[in-house]
């Protein structure tokens, strides 16, 4: 079974560079996370899809990230501008529920972000 | 403000010993508490949970502990295995029945276990 897929798997740019990363879940699940992991801050939930909808945007840390869910096959997270403390692990997740513990997220194998 | 902390950054066991991970939350609303494994350049993985309604639960090495009162889980590991050396995260979430909740998750900060050989 294919799990949960990002890429790109690294990515290193400059900043003010448009990031764009990707993530496609696993078929039939309907709820999607983004992540970020940081030494500083840990895994922390930056926004939550469910059936497409963006449901909890309240981890975004500013304007200049963005999500989308075009179909319940495909997301993509956005930084633009991008700036050097965006540097991190950004993990994307699914789950065929909510979340809650009969239904644990699935996570993919994240994207490493460097900017520089 | 972190609503779930695992206080030990690293931890250290021989093979075939017991492994004893913590982790405590703030919030009296959780009600779902989750375990995940992460080994380098991977995602972490789900690995045992327990609900609110609980206090044990059981899978095989792997076992998860409950202390609602004291607001604060468990995972054991035993025998301890060399595979096991990995980061461990604890999670939590809140379940409303019967309302709309986002399934969010809360993460700890993660501890490093090491298992010797």
């Amino acid at each position: 079974d294919a799990g949960v897929i990002q890429s790109p798997r690294h990515e290193v740019t400059e900043m003010g560079q448009e990031v764009t990363l990707r993530c496609k879940p696993i078929s039939g699940h309907n709820s999607l996370f983004w992540y970020r992991q940081t030494m500083m801050r840990g895994l922390e939930l930056l926004i939550y899809f469910n059936n497409n909808v963006p449901i909890d945007d309240s981890g975004m840390p500013e304007d200049r990230f963005s999500a989308k869910m075009p179909n319940a096959s495909f997301s993509t997270l956005k930084i633009q501008p991008s700036e050097p403390r965006d540097s991190a692990v950004y993990f994307c997740a699914s789950s065929s529920g909510r979340g809650s513990v009969n239904q644990p997220q699935h996570f993919g194998d994240g994207t490493r972000l460097s900017i520089l | 403000d972190q609503q779930v902390k695992q206080n030990s950054p690293s931890l250290s066991v021989q093979e075939g010993r017991i492994s004893i991970l913590n982790c405590d939350y703030t919030n009296s609303m959780f009600d779902y508490f989750l375990w995940y494994k992460k080994y380098p350049a991977e995602g972490p993985t789900f690995l045992i949970s327990i609900s609110s309604i609980k206090d044990k639960n059981e899978d095989g090495r792997f076992t998860v502990f409950l202390n609602k009162s004291a607001k604060h889980l468990s995972l054991h590991i035993v025998p301890s295995q060399p595979g096991d050396s990995a980061v461990y995260f604890c999670a939590a979430s809140e379940e409303i029945w019967g309302s709309s909740n986002t399934g969010k998750l809360i993460f700890g900060q993660g501890t490093t276990l090491q298992v010797k050989p």
